[in-house]
């Protein structure tokens, strides 16, 4: 089945640093990755797609790179701040058809003062 | 304008009872979402309606859930004989393109939270 993996554990990063994290999916290849950002008690707010065909997109201070040869997905903040403190989830989608959004679990990013 | 709403924000109920949860998505948005998220974990699909079409209920977890769009706008989820299994998030998300043509992002609402005693 299909199924995607994110770092369960926390990532604790200091302030001004680079905010790496990953995701990787299994049994499938979908035309399009997305990551979207959910602070507590909020509903997922979309940041980013990359389609299979972009090897990197970027928006301000995020960056998302997609290894279609890996089966993987990274997601930068730089300068990373405080505010930029929540879960992020990795979500893939196929083409055609009824192409469902499938979720990560997310990884939750705490950055320091 | 304004954003995905839904109603209640949290609910609490007995077992066995009956509950329907409201979603008020984005105006005009076709594509109209519900997910179940359970703690800790990533939203997972229920179920998608196209205007009032339900195109996709392969994620409802039994039959006693149950949604509606009748007039395309606001949808409501609606459980029966409520089991302490249920208790989740439940998100609502609306999209301008249907599924199916291409890539999409998700608008969602807060999400009401259910807790089922």
């Amino acid at each position: 089945s299909q199924k995607i993996e994110q770092n369960s554990e926390a990532l604790n990063i200091q302030e001004g640093k680079t905010a790496t994290l990953t995701c990787n999916y299994t049994n499938y290849s979908p035309a399009y990755l997305q990551w979207y950002r959910q602070d507590p008690g909020r509903g997922p707010v979309f940041l980013l797609l990359i389609r299979e065909n972009e090897k990197e997109k970027r928006k301000e201070r995020l960056k998302v790179t997609f290894d279609t040869t890996l089966k993987q997905s990274l997601f930068h903040i730089t300068a990373s701040q405080p505010a930029d403190s929540a879960t992020y989830l990795c979500v893939t989608q196929g083409s055609g058809g009824y192409n469902k959004l499938i979720f990560g679990a997310g990884t939750r990013l705490a950055v320091h003062p | 304008g304004a954003g995905v709403s839904q109603s209640p924000r949290y609910k609490v109920a007995k077992r066995g009872q009956d509950v329907a949860l409201r979603c008020d998505p984005i105006s005009g948005h076709v594509s109209l979402f519900w997910y179940q998220q359970a703690l800790g974990q990533g939203p997972e699909f229920l179920t998608y309606f196209q205007n009032e079409a339900q195109l996709d209920k392969s994620g409802l977890p039994s039959d006693r859930f149950f949604a509606e769009r009748p007039e395309g706008s606001v949808s409501t989820l609606k459980i029966q004989r409520t089991q302490q299994e249920d208790s989740a998030v439940y998100l609502c998300a609306s999209s301008s393109n249907p599924m199916g043509q291409g890539s999409y992002e998700q608008y969602f609402g807060p999400g009401t939270r259910l807790t089922v005693t």
